[in-house]
């Protein structure tokens, strides 16, 4: 009964490699989210999903990309991946306009 | 763009004791969130406030908007090992809550046996 989940928790993978992290939300929520999380903790929004029209993309690398087959997905494509992609990546959602936002687990990327 | 800057930083007390953070922002926010974060999870939300000079207590946690609309407080009082964690204040990253959060850099709390 996950309100918000991610798979897979953690991903390791080699530069230069595509991968794909998959969300689910079961709140019935309207609107999702994607965050990435540094190694110092800094929280910083790159997309959020609204009825499957992206509202904002936050100066992040063409290279991500999000994908929303319907209103309880939001999956995350990242092409050539990078060092610098290493990092936590949080989906979260949230009802229409509502800053009440619910976050998922967390999938931890390491790129080597 | 909108920054939070949350402070302090860091916090090592004792068990039992009472805990202050706080959050300030350059910009006026129409929304404050306090979340926590435990190791390997994502950010729970603990207190959500909506008008300015509001006080809202969840449990032992207490939080308050300021009146200017610029900067909110949390209190925890008589602090337990569970506590432990990464509190973050947010607000509304572009005015609307559906353009996601701004968040602060967090406040690290550590309990000392």
């Amino acid at each position: 009964d996950t309100a918000v989940s991610q798979t897979p928790k953690y991903l390791v993978t080699q530069m230069g490699n595509d991968k794909s992290i998959k969300c689910e939300q079961n709140l019935g929520h309207d609107t999702m989210y994607w965050y990435k999380q540094d190694s110092k903790k800094f929280l910083k929004i790159m997309f959020s999903y609204n009825n499957k029209e992206l509202i904002i993309n936050e100066t992040v690398p063409n290279r991500f990309s999000p994908k929303s087959p319907d209103k309880a997905h939001l999956n995350l494509h990242i092409n050539s991946l990078e060092l610098g992609d290493s990092a936590v990546y949080f989906c979260a959602s949230s009802q229409g306009t509502s800053t009440e936002q619910f976050f998922g687990p967390g999938t931890r990327l390491t790129v080597l | 763009g909108q920054q939070l800057n949350q402070s302090p930083q860091s916090m090592f007390i004792q068990e039992g004791e009472d805990v202050s953070m706080n959050c300030t922002s350059s910009s006026i926010f129409n929304t404050w969130l306090w979340y926590k974060q435990d190791p390997g999870e994502g950010p729970v939300l603990l207190i959500a406030l909506y008008k300015a000079g509001e006080l809202t207590s969840n449990g032992r946690l207490t939080a308050q908007f300021g009146i200017t609309r610029k900067d909110s407080f949390l209190n925890i009082s008589a602090s337990i090992p569970s506590d432990v964690g990464i509190y973050f204040c947010a607000g509304p990253h572009s005015g609307g809550g559906a353009d996601g959060l701004t968040f602060g850099k967090g406040t690290h709390l550590i309990i000392q046996p």
